[in-house]
């Protein structure tokens, strides 16, 4: 069975910092790109950052250019968002997607 | 960035009877390798996207038959021929024809 358990998520201050994980099984996570999408409350799906199958090709939203990083460890099926200088427009479910699948989302919630 | 547009943002349909979403990008989703990169997702609420279709009427296996895609180029079109309860949801269209990946504001279906 495909799973992506997303980890990660809470309550951050404005400015600050948090790192999301995904955790990946079922599938041969190494051959697909990934990606993570966000909905923030009430609203619909925007596209955060993209990460090719090798890490060689890597893609941010404008948004969150310059602030946010994505990465991958494909030894341990394992995806990540390092996220700096939060706002509070960041508050949003995180979800970790290939495009045929996705977990279930982590909630970040930026206020101070 | 690729803009997409669908219309309408909500639909109330009779059980049984047929519904139309369209979704428009502002360029091409045709790909040099002959395949067009746009997908259709349900967003039942409470739970993360699925997909239903992928390169524009490629349905997933166990989606129903009742779901059609159709369109090139620039316009696409997703069909329920019959709309069931289970249809419930906001659907979503998606471009990765270039990055980063774009989805449509989403279409709200609800039975009457």
């Amino acid at each position: 069975e495909v799973q992506l358990v997303e980890s990660g998520g809470g309550l951050v201050q404005p400015g600050g910092s948090l790192r999301l994980s995904c955790a990946a099984s079922g599938f041969t996570f190494s051959t697909y790109s990934m990606n993570w999408v966000r909905q923030a409350p009430g609203k619909g799906l925007e596209s955060v950052s993209y990460i090719s199958s090798s890490s060689s090709i890597i893609n941010y939203a404008d948004s969150v250019k310059g602030r946010f990083t994505i990465s991958r460890d494909n030894a341990n099926n394992s995806l990540y968002l390092q996220m700096d200088s939060l706002r509070a427009e960041d508050t949003a479910v995180y979800y970790c997607a290939s495009t045929k699948y996705w977990g279930q989302g982590t909630l970040v919630t930026v206020s101070s | 960035d690729i803009v997409m547009t669908q219309t309408p943002l909500s639909l109330s349909v009779t059980p049984g009877q047929p519904a139309s979403i369209s979704c428009k990008s502002s360029q091409s989703l045709l790909y040099s390798d002959g395949k067009t990169y746009l997908y259709w997702f349900l967003q039942k609420p409470g739970q993360p996207p699925q997909l239903l279709i992928y390169e524009v009427s490629n349905r997933l296996s166990g989606v129903s038959d009742r779901l059609s895609g159709s369109g090139s180029g620039t316009d696409f079109t997703l069909k329920i021929s019959r709309v069931e309860a289970e249809d419930v949801g906001v659907y979503y269209c998606m471009q990765s024809r270039q990055l980063p990946r774009t989805f449509g504001q989403g279409t709200k279906v609800e039975i009457k």
